[in-house]
């Protein structure tokens, strides 16, 4: 059991460039969750899916984000047209399903000047 | 899923027993109450679950009142590496996507 990782752990990009961030789930998970999360305040949810499928969007997910999870293994999260107030932590989680426990990955913190 | 109510900061000594208090009035029947706590620049930490029974782990032990409308995260021996926030979350078993909806948390802070 590697843990969840995520890559890069850090990006800076200036507003109305696209980033692209990775998140690889432990091995045999079926189940990966995106959350995002600003300053002072918890971890939102975005988006999850079961296996390659994604079974449920956020509203704050919104037309400029896109996720994927091609083979259901690793998933990637794209934001694009970037915005200063996507400025965040991006957390990728992950379990299998029915399972009670979540294990995070320690995040992409992003930084859109 | 039901909405959670945590003080936004707690102190405790070193060595002494955490107690972490969360209220959670309007908790239905079918469902959990989760807790994770978040270390600075870490991703949430999964430390415990409960429906209505205590629950005691190698991390910590939760006590959730009889009405279940509230419940007390203890950690009975604190360390400076428990300072963290801490997150009481509730969770329908009839949530199949097994989301999590945290809150702002409490802020431990553990002093020498």
């Amino acid at each position: 059991d590697t843990g969840v990782s995520q890559d890069p752990r850090h990006k800076i990009t200036k507003r109305g460039q696209n980033v692209t961030f990775r998140c690889d789930p432990i091995s045999e998970h079926n189940r990966l969750y995106w959350y995002r999360q600003t300053l002072g305040q918890g971890p939102e949810f975005l988006t999850y899916f079961q296996n390659e499928a994604q079974l449920e969007k956020s509203r704050l997910l919104s037309d400029r984000f896109s996720a994927e999870r091609p083979k259901g293994s690793f998933s990637t999260l794209e934001i694009q047209r970037t915005e200063q107030g996507d400025s965040a932590m991006y957390l990728c989680a992950s379990s299998l399903e029915g399972a009670n426990r979540k294990y995070f990955g320690p995040g992409t913190r992003l930084t859109v000047l | 899923d039901a909405k959670t109510t945590q003080p936004p900061s707690m102190d405790c000594a070193e060595g002494r027993a955490a107690n972490l208090p969360c209220n959670h009035s309007t908790i239905s029947g079918n469902e959990y109450v989760y807790w994770y706590r978040q270390i600075h620049s870490q991703g949430p930490q999964y430390i415990i679950h409960g429906l209505k029974n205590n629950e005691t782990n190698e991390m910590a032990s939760l006590i959730i009142t009889e009405d279940r409308k509230s419940s007390t995260l203890i950690l009975p021996h604190a360390t400076l590496r428990d300072t963290a926030v801490y997150y009481c979350i509730v969770r329908s078993a009839d949530n199949q996507g097994g989301k999590l909806i945290f809150g702002q948390g409490t802020e431990l802070s553990v002093k020498p």
